[in-house]
Parts: C-alpha cells; sequence; structure tokens
C-alpha cells in the first residue's frame, strides 16, 4: 500500500542553521505530496504541496521539490528561526475518485534553539 | 466560523462508555475527512464523506466507531464501549472541491479522547 516514510527526530538546530527534513514515499499511482505543520496546541497547517514530477513547493522560506526518480519529497530551509519550533509531517494522496485521503508520515519534532 | 471547528477539546472517559466527537467543518466544503492520530504518531485516515454520502469507512477499526454527517456538513464520530487502545486524538478535515482548491485539506485542532 501507499506510505510515507519520515526522517526519525526529534531534530535540534541552532536558530539560522540550515534544516532538511528527509522524506520518502512508496505508491502505487501518481501522488500529490504535501508538507503539513503542527504549532504547539495547533491544528495541522498546509506548509507547501506539490501535484507533479519536478515541482517544488515554497512557503515562509521552506521549500521541497517532488523527485520522482528518487521518490523523494525533502524539506529544506536555509535559516531557521525560533517560530518553526514544531512538529513537521510529510503526506501524499492518491487521488481515488475524489476520495482524497492523506497518508501521512510519523512526523518529525523540531526544536530551535536562539 | 473561519476553520473547522471540533468539541470538545479534551474528553476524558471510563472504559466502556460511548462517546460522540463533533465536527463544523467549513462553511460550503464539500468533502469531510476523520482521521486518528496516536501519540507520536501521524494521524491515520478513518473516514470519508462527500456531502451527506460517506463513501470510505475503510479506516474505522472497528464496528465500534461510527460516522455521520446526515445533513451535508456538521459531522459526528461516535465510539460506542470504549476501550484504552481507543485513546488519541481524533482530527477532522474539510476540503472545497474544486480544481483550483483540489487536495487542500483543512484541519481543526482536534478532540484528544483519553480513555480510562
Amino acid at each position: 500500500g501507499d506510505s510515507v516514510t519520515q526522517m526519525e527526530g526529534p531534530v535540534t538546530l541552532s536558530e539560522e542553521a540550515f534544516l532538511t527534513i528527509n522524506c520518502t514515499y512508496t505508491a502505487t499511482g501518481y501522488p500529490s505530496l504535501f508538507w503539513y505543520v503542527q504549532y504547539p496546541g495547533e491544528g495541522l497547517q498546509l506548509l507547501l504541496k506539490a501535484t507533479k514530477a519536478d515541482d517544488k513547493g515554497s512557503n515562509k522560506g521552506f521549500e521541497a521539490t517532488y523527485r520522482k526518480e528518487t521518490t523523494s519529497f525533502h524539506l529544506e530551509k536555509g535559516s531557521v528561526q525560533v517560530s518553526d519550533s514544531a512538529v513537521y509531517f510529510c503526506a501524499l494522496i492518491i487521488s481515488n475518485f475524489g476520495n482524497e485521503k492523506l497518508t501521512f508520515g510519523t512526523g518529525t519534532r523540531l526544536t530551535i534553539i536562539p | 466560523g473561519a476553520g473547522v471547528s471540533q468539541s470538545p477539546r479534551y474528553k476524558v472517559a471510563k472504559r466502556g462508555q460511548d462517546v460522540a466527537l463533533r465536527c463544523d467543518p467549513i462553511s460550503g466544503h464539500v468533502s469531510l475527512f476523520w482521521y486518528q492520530q496516536a501519540l507520536g504518531q501521524g494521524p491515520e485516515f478513518l473516514t470519508y464523506f462527500q456531502n451527506e454520502a460517506q463513501l470510505d469507512k475503510s479506516g474505522l477499526p472497528s464496528d465500534r466507531f461510527f460516522a455521520e454527517r446526515p445533513e451535508g456538513s456538521v459531522s459526528t464520530l461516535k465510539i460506542q464501549r470504549t476501550q484504552q487502545e481507543d485513546s488519541a486524538v481524533y482530527l477532522c478535515a474539510s476540503s472545497l472541491e474544486s480544481v483550483l482548491a483540489k487536495n487542500i485539506q483543512y484541519f481543526g485542532a482536534g478532540t484528544r479522547l483519553s480513555v480510562l
């Protein structure tokens, strides 16, 4: 079945460090790929997405490129801030006659130290 | 409201009790999803509605779980005879069916269920 494998955490970085969170997927079709973020005490929020190979999603300084050849969608940010501390989830959708249920990875907890 | 609203935010139940969790989706959103998130894990799909029709309930873990959306808006997830393994955060998400907005699900803050 479809699945997402995410870099295990927790990850702790200093402010202004470079961030990479790895994500790879297994899917029977052509998925759309997503990164969701969960800030403390809040619901999941869409961070960025890409719907086809070689697309790059970007938002709030974060980027991820849909790599079909390596089945990956790694999240990157050049200079992290304390406010980026959260749990990050990689996810995919295989569109199935309108049922676009998300399949999530296990999440990566990120802590940024001032 | 402006976002997806879930109630209650927290629910403590004794083992064997029935519980009902409510979800108010964003107005006009056709699709509604329920997910279960165990501690330290990613959310897992439970069930999907398109308007009032429950099109997929393959993720419901047992026949103790039941969901409905009778008027195509508010949805209720009911768990009968709760067990300790039902303890989790239950997330609701809704999405607008349109080409431009396709695939974006908006999540509520969730209901944290603790079964003692």
